[in-house]
């Protein structure tokens, strides 16, 4: 069974960091690409970021370039998400989402992260 | 990186078809056929149910149906049930390894 089991988040005052763990099992993980993709409270979906199978090729949303890094440990069957300079903005549930052709098959239950002071 | 244009909400009786638009640019929709659809419930994660324009994944019923002209993807949900009463996003790849989503169409079953 295809498992996603996001992790790391809480709550942290602005300006501050996080690390977000995606653990994964039921499937290939190091053939798989990954996703991050967000929902602040009764918003929509905003794809946040992109990782390939063997971690070489990356992609950002504008809105985190710069602040957030993704990373993928295929040994430990994990994808991270490394968040710094955090904003208000940022606060949403943080789901990870395994890739299949280009689009995002199976989904975790998410990670709540609050930004506030 | 523009979100794609989702009309915000869409209703229809039971057993009947409702389509819902998704508006990209020659960039996204228009430029790949790597969209795809997600149902979302409220309190659950989304659920793939269309993908690559109109392929369904396993599972899925063939009532949802997905096509796509020029920049404007759709998704046609035939013979209306309860039970898809939910929120509906659409998603493109972008290239460059970036995707976008739509804003959101929440469906009512009236």
């Amino acid at each position: 069974e295809v498992q996603l089991v996001e992790s790391g988040g809480g709550l942290v005052r602005p300006g501050g960091s996080l690390r977000l763990s995606c653990a994964a099992s039921g499937f290939t993980f190091s053939s798989s690409w990954i996703h991050w993709v967000r929902q602040a409270p009764g918003k929509g979906l905003i794809w946040v970021a992109h990782i390939n199978s063997d971690g070489s090729g990356t992609g950002y949303a504008d809105s985190v370039k710069g602040r957030f890094t993704i990373s993928r440990d295929n040994a430990m069957n994990t994808v991270f998400l490394q968040m710094n300079s955090l904003r208000a903005e940022d606060t949403a549930l943080y789901y990870c989402a395994r890739d299949r052709a280009f689009a995002f098959d199976f989904w975790g239950q998410g990670t709540m992260v609050t930004v506030s002071s | 990186q523009s979100a794609l244009t989702q009309p915000p909400s869409a209703s229809g009786s039971p057993g009947q078809s409702v389509t819902i638009s998704c508006s990209g640019t020659s960039s996204d929709v228009g430029n790949y056929n790597y969209v795809s659809w997600y149902q979302q419930h409220p309190g659950k994660a989304p659920k793939l149910i269309i993908y690559e324009v109109s392929r369904r994944p396993s599972g899925v019923p063939d009532r949802f149906s997905g096509s796509k002209s020029g920049n404007t993807a759709s998704l046609t949900v035939s013979g209306l049930q309860a039970e898809d009463e939910s929120d509906y996003y659409c998603n493109s790849y972008a290239g460059s390894n970036l995707w976008v989503f739509g804003g959101g169409t929440k469906l009512t079953v009236l």
